[in-house]
């Protein structure tokens, strides 16, 4: 199993700011995923963190927007950037072994 | 690409009762997993069962089991004897096969569940 702790757990940000949401896991592993969760919506993946690589981004989300860093295998940044109301969601991190876990989510408001 | 289809936006359940949700899943692969997850309003993703598709037995966790129809890519999730804090969304996923944990999760658009006592 895999423990994580995502931080912050949530925060009212000002449009056009940038917030850096951290996650540590208990583990060293390989991917690390984001995924975001708009209101009453499903989980959608924002992109794939490889160690000492650039992150994979899915369709719909580009690297200038979500910044992703990956230091080393426990830890890794996603930082919404320049935000406007629309990226108002959950973000959530997550590994996987032979299940996914998750971490808390960092529920974002942009005013 | 993989889809995944919860067709039940809401479902509402009596306390001590037995609820199904339903999932279905479109797929050209012939191994994979399937997973339910259960997000209270905590917002913390929660796995309840996992079912991998080479194994015909039903996953059973507890109250919690499912029934997995391959050919017909069918993947519902039954509860038994409904407690209140079974309340939650509940998402179905597919995955495929990893052995480096490099595979992300195509999440259905959930179902939620209430208990009413």
């Amino acid at each position: 199993s895999a423990v994580i702790s995502q931080k912050p757990s949530r925060d009212i940000c000002q449009r056009g700011t940038s917030l850096t949401i951290q996650c540590q896991v208990d583990s060293q592993v390989t991917m690390m995923f984001w995924y975001r969760q708009q209101p009453g919506q499903s989980l959608t993946l924002i992109a794939t963190a490889n160690q000492g690589s650039e992150a994979t981004y899915e369709s719909g989300f580009v690297i200038d927007k979500f910044p992703i860093s990956r230091p080393n295998l426990t830890f890794s940044t996603l930082t919404v950037s320049n935000m406007s109301p629309e990226d108002s969601s959950i973000y959530l991190c997550s590994v996987d072994a032979t299940e996914a876990f998750f971490g808390q989510g960092t529920r974002l408001t942009v005013v | 690409a993989q889809t995944v289809t919860q067709s039940q936006p809401e479902m509402s359940v009596q306390e001590a009762e037995t609820v199904t949700l339903s999932c279905t899943y479109d797929t050209s692969e012939s191994d994979y997993y399937l997973f339910w997850y259960k997000q209270p309003p905590s917002r913390q993703m929660i796995l309840v069962i996992r079912q991998e598709a080479y194994k015909q037995q039903n996953a059973t966790e507890n109250r919690f089991s499912v029934n997995f129809q391959k050919a017909a890519k069918s993947f519902s999730l039954k509860i038994s004897d409904s407690q209140l804090g079974d309340a939650a969304m509940y998402f179905c996923a597919y995955r495929r096969p990893t052995n480096f944990g490099n595979e992300k999760l195509t999440f259905g658009t959930g179902t939620r569940l209430t208990i009413i006592p």
